[in-house]
């Protein structure tokens, strides 16, 4: 009973490809992430979904279009992938948006790595 | 540019050892502040979390400290376990950006047997 789940967890592309990560998570939480973590382990947000409204778009390139179909599923999607984009993809829910505080714990999926050769 | 600093480095302890990690960060209006642990080929996990109203929390063999004066946080561990061994991150969310949870770069924690 995995609490987020994301697929796939290895894919490996050429450049210039489309490709889409799957994210699904059963809390029933209201709020989806998009995380994103180079080499280096530095993970940096790309997205933010409130029950399927986006709210956090951090100057991501428009190659990259998240799409929540419900509140439960935030996916992403990828044109004409580049070098650049190998990393690794985490999806992430928390119960609602808004500051921390007990109970508002962001919970991770188990990442997507992305390869681009 | 981002607000929470830790260069990655390596922290290796004997096993029953204490660690203390160390995280700076420099947006004084962060009013929350979580530990996260990340073991290889794994998301980040929830250690702890801290609000800016409190200097120290403690939970299960696990404390963090808050130095609000000095923009400084810490993750000390009791009983150093193998088990503990992974990469550590401190991260924060400001009042500014209340959706957003910006990361530090990490610390890798290596528990000598």
């Amino acid at each position: 009973d995995t609490a987020v789940s994301q697929t796939p967890k290895y894919l490996v592309t050429q450049m210039g490809n489309d490709k889409s990560i799957k994210c699904e998570q059963n809390l029933g939480h209201d709020t989806m992430y998009w995380y994103k973590q180079d080499s280096k382990k530095f993970l940096k947000i790309m997205f933010s979904y409130n029950n399927k409204e986006l709210i956090i778009n951090e100057t991501v390139p428009n190659r990259f279009s998240p799409k929540s179909p419900d509140k439960a599923h935030l996916n992403l999607h990828i044109n004409s992938l580049e070098l650049g984009d190998s990393a690794v993809y985490f999806c992430a829910s928390s119960p609602r948006p808004g500051r921390g505080g007990s109970g508002n714990t962001i919970y991770f999926g188990e990442g997507s790595w992305l390869t681009v050769v | 540019g981002e607000n929470v600093g830790l260069h990655l480095p390596t922290l290796s302890v004997q096993e029953g050892d204490n660690s203390i990690i160390n995280c700076a960060y420099s947006n004084s209006a962060s009013d929350y502040f979580i530990w996260y642990k990340q073991e290889s080929g794994k998301g980040p996990q929830f250690i702890i979390d801290i609000r800016s109203n409190m200097d120290k929390r403690q939970g299960q063999r696990v404390t963090v400290l808050l130095n609000k004066t000095v923009k400084h946080l810490s993750l000390q561990i009791a009983a150093t376990q193998p088990g503990d061994s992974a990469v550590y991150f401190c991260a924060e969310k400001g009042m500014d950006s209340s959706y957003k949870l910006i990361f530090g770069s990490g610390t890798r924690l290596l528990v000598r047997p």
